[in-house]
């Protein structure tokens, strides 16, 4: 399978404990974005990568979450001090930067996150 | 900043039928791509069909098409001919094609459409 990959699938943590999440984006992809969907809403943008480089956080992106892309290959998402408001599925999706023309995200089954 | 929205949480169709999904949305921009996107129970997001405002042609995948109305911020899909793996929700997506935001998806809040034996 040459797809987005995400694990864990499933996380259940208590609140106050760190989680970190990984996404492996299709091979050649330079671009890699994270987004969060809560039950019965549509994904919200969270932050995207250029290779390595963060290029644009939302200000939904707290203090207390971090995203890291090193190499330019896979990335994590990192949560720490979870909050009951966290629980969420955390959705990756990756594309290809070709200059001028648009570049289809393909999405990854993302992971879910449960705060107790 | 841009906004999405389906105002419609649940549709229901019978198989074969054809149902229509209303999408509007909110922009001062002029150049952008819409998008649908299914996501079935459990399973990831894939693309259906995507459209370019500068395109007055809506765009059509098979049994998909829209019918995209700039001046009216609409983008509605139709599915003919409904089938049963049809049923999913499905999310109207926004993309601002210029700038540093050349990534950025803007979703709606989704309808879940359910494909009736």
């Amino acid at each position: 399978d040459t797809g987005v990959s995400q694990d864990p699938r499933h996380k259940i943590t208590k609140r106050g404990q760190n989680v970190t999440f990984r996404c492996d984006p299709i091979s050649e992809h330079n671009r890699l974005y994270w987004y969060r969907q809560t039950l019965g809403q549509g994904p919200e943008f969270l932050t995207y990568f250029q290779n390595e480089a963060q290029l644009e956080k939302s200000r939904l992106l707290s203090d207390r979450f971090s995203a890291e892309r090193p190499k330019g290959s896979f990335s994590t998402l990192e949560i720490q001090r979870t909050e009951q408001g966290d629980s969420a599925m955390y959705l990756c999706a990756s594309s290809v930067r070709l200059a001028g023309s648009y570049n289809e995200q393909f999405f990854g089954p993302g992971t879910r996150l449960t705060v107790l | 900043a841009q906004t999405v929205t389906q105002s419609q949480p649940e549709m229901s169709v019978q198989e074969a039928e054809t149902v229509t999904l209303s999408c509007t949305y909110d922009t001062s921009e002029n150049n952008y791509y819409l998008f649908w996107y299914k996501q079935p129970p459990s399973r990831q997001m894939i693309l259906v069909i995507r459209q370019e405002a500068y395109k007055q042609q809506n765009a059509t995948e098979n049994r998909f098409s829209v019918n995209f109305q700039k001046a009216a911020k609409s983008f509605s899909l139709k599915i003919s001919d409904s089938q049963l793996g049809d049923t999913a929700m499905y999310f109207c997506a926004f993309l601002y094609a210029g700038g540093t935001s050349y990534g950025k998806l803007t979703f709606g809040q989704g309808t879940i459409l359910t494909v009736h034996p």
